[in-house]
């Protein structure tokens, strides 16, 4: 069975800084798909950004990046220029490709950026 | 296309009660998902439909649950004899499967439940 950690459960970054949240998982798949997704306070889950495995080239959605490591099954954030919207939680989560579709969760990171 | 909506946004009930959630996905999405979320955690999925047909229901659900989706349009998830171990954020998602997409989820803002 698949697994999601997300090893950091809150992290707190000043604004206009570049802060790093990370992701490991655990597979036997060798393709599927990650994403991280954004759940501010009171609100619904975004996507944030999405990654192919068999892609070798790290996504980036603007002011975000993945550092995605395949062998070592790492997936992780990095979000550059923090701003005050960004204050949410973070969950990194996994999806085969085979069978439902479902999503895999982490238990997320609390992010806070402070002004 | 307002996204994916769930009803009711809130629902308080007395342990024992049966109580049931909507959920409307985006119109063109084949694929319908309920996951359950507890304070501190990440979603845990807890049932799958493509299209009409109830796929896959996690272990998670009991007895006690039930979900439809009539039509493969929107979608109930129905708690039965409710316990205070059911208290949590009930959330709907939906994706489109096709070669074209990369079957992302579209997440509702959920249903928090409070069973007292």
């Amino acid at each position: 069975a698949q697994t999601v950690t997300q090893s950091q459960p809150e992290m707190s970054v000043q604004e206009a800084e570049t802060v790093t949240l990370s992701c490991t998982y655990d597979t036997s798949e060798s393709n599927y798909y990650l994403f991280w997704y954004k759940q501010p306070p009171s609100r619904q889950m975004i996507l944030v950004i999405r990654q192919e495995a068999y892609k070798q080239q790290n996504a980036t959605e603007n002011r975000f990046s993945v550092n995605f490591q395949k062998a070592a099954k790492s997936f992780s954030l990095k979000i550059s220029d923090s701003q005050l919207g960004d204050t949410a939680m973070y969950f990194c989560a996994f999806m085969s490709t085979s069978g439902t579709y479902k999503y895999i969760f982490g238990t997320g990171t609390r992010l806070k950026v402070l002004a | 296309d307002t996204g994916v909506s769930q009803d009711p946004r809130h629902k308080i009930t007395k342990r024992g009660q049966n109580v049931t959630f909507r959920c409307d996905p985006i119109s063109e999405h084949n694929r319908l998902y309920w996951y359950r979320q507890t304070l501190g955690q990440g979603p845990e999925f807890l049932t799958y439909f493509q299209n009409e047909a109830q796929l896959e229901k996690s272990r998670l659900l009991s007895d006690r649950f039930s979900a439809e989706r009539p039509k493969g349009s929107f979608s109930t998830l129905e708690i039965q004899r409710t316990e205070q171990g059911d208290s949590a954020m009930y959330l709907c998602a939906s994706s489109f499967g096709g070669t074209r997409s990369y079957n992302e989820q579209f997440f509702g803002p959920g249903t928090r439940l409070t069973v007292l």
